[in-house]
């Protein structure tokens, strides 16, 4: 049964200083990657998608890379601002029409 | 990206009513859509898959009687919380993802329905 897990659960940084968010899968053969935001009361927005085969996707100040073999995906969020906190998840996909496997998320506040 | 309406965003009932809340896909045809309940500071939580045409299939534990879902259309899917209790209570997020041939299946979510039973 695969298992999600983010490291650390809650994370509180100055702005302007870059934000690591890590995610852990336990079986590694994955069809892909997504990381979400989620504000409170809201739904889910998705951020990044990253393929089984791709190590890496950016989008702007966003980074997401993808160690497969080792179970791991790093989300990193450069020059952090205010706007920028908010709860990421982090969900894995065994094959195409799968359903979603979340990670309890990380709680982001960037304080001014 | 592709957008996945859900409606309403708010709703309260009383409890022993039933309450519908509906799932739209709006750009492109989803097959599958997806519901999932999420208690407050917690992890989504799957509670069943939608297939249009055909019926759904429940998480172990997820009452099939109490949440019924409707997928008519490859468009819509509708979930509707039945002789609703308190312990009801929370936040639905449904979800769907775009076809293959429209690149690579990513999923996107409604808004979500906070349900409010008192």
């Amino acid at each position: 049964k695969q298992e999600v897990t983010q490291i650390p659960a809650a994370l509180s940084v100055p702005e302007g200083e870059n934000l690591v968010l890590n995610c852990s899968f336990t079986d590694s053969a994955i069809y892909n990657l997504q990381w979400f935001r989620q504000d409170p009361g809201k739904g889910l927005t998705s951020l990044l998608l990253i393929q089984s085969s791709q190590r890496e996707q950016t989008s702007g100040r966003l980074n997401a890379s993808l160690d497969k073999s080792s179970g791991r995906s790093t989300l990193y969020i450069a020059a952090s601002q205010p706007g920028d906190s908010a709860t990421y998840l982090c969900a894995v996909r065994r094959a195409a029409g799968n359903k979603l496997t979340f990670g309890g998320g990380t709680r982001v506040l960037v304080k001014p | 990206g592709a957008v996945v309406s859900q409606h309403p965003s708010r709703v309260i009932c009383k409890s022993g009513t039933s309450v519908k809340i509906e799932c739209r896909s709006l750009d492109f045809q989803a097959t599958t859509m997806f519901w999932y309940r999420q208690f407050p500071k917690k992890s989504l939580m799957l509670m069943a898959t939608s297939n249009e045409g055909s019926k759904a299939t429940y998480e172990q534990g997820v009452e099939k009687d109490k949440f019924l879902i409707n997928h008519a259309s490859l468009t819509l899917s509708t979930l509707t919380v039945t002789s609703a209790h308190p312990e009801d209570s929370s936040f639905y997020i449904c979800s769907a993802y775009v076809p293959q041939d429209r690149g690579n299946t990513e999923a996107f979510f409604g808004q979500g329905t906070r349900l409010t039973v008192v």
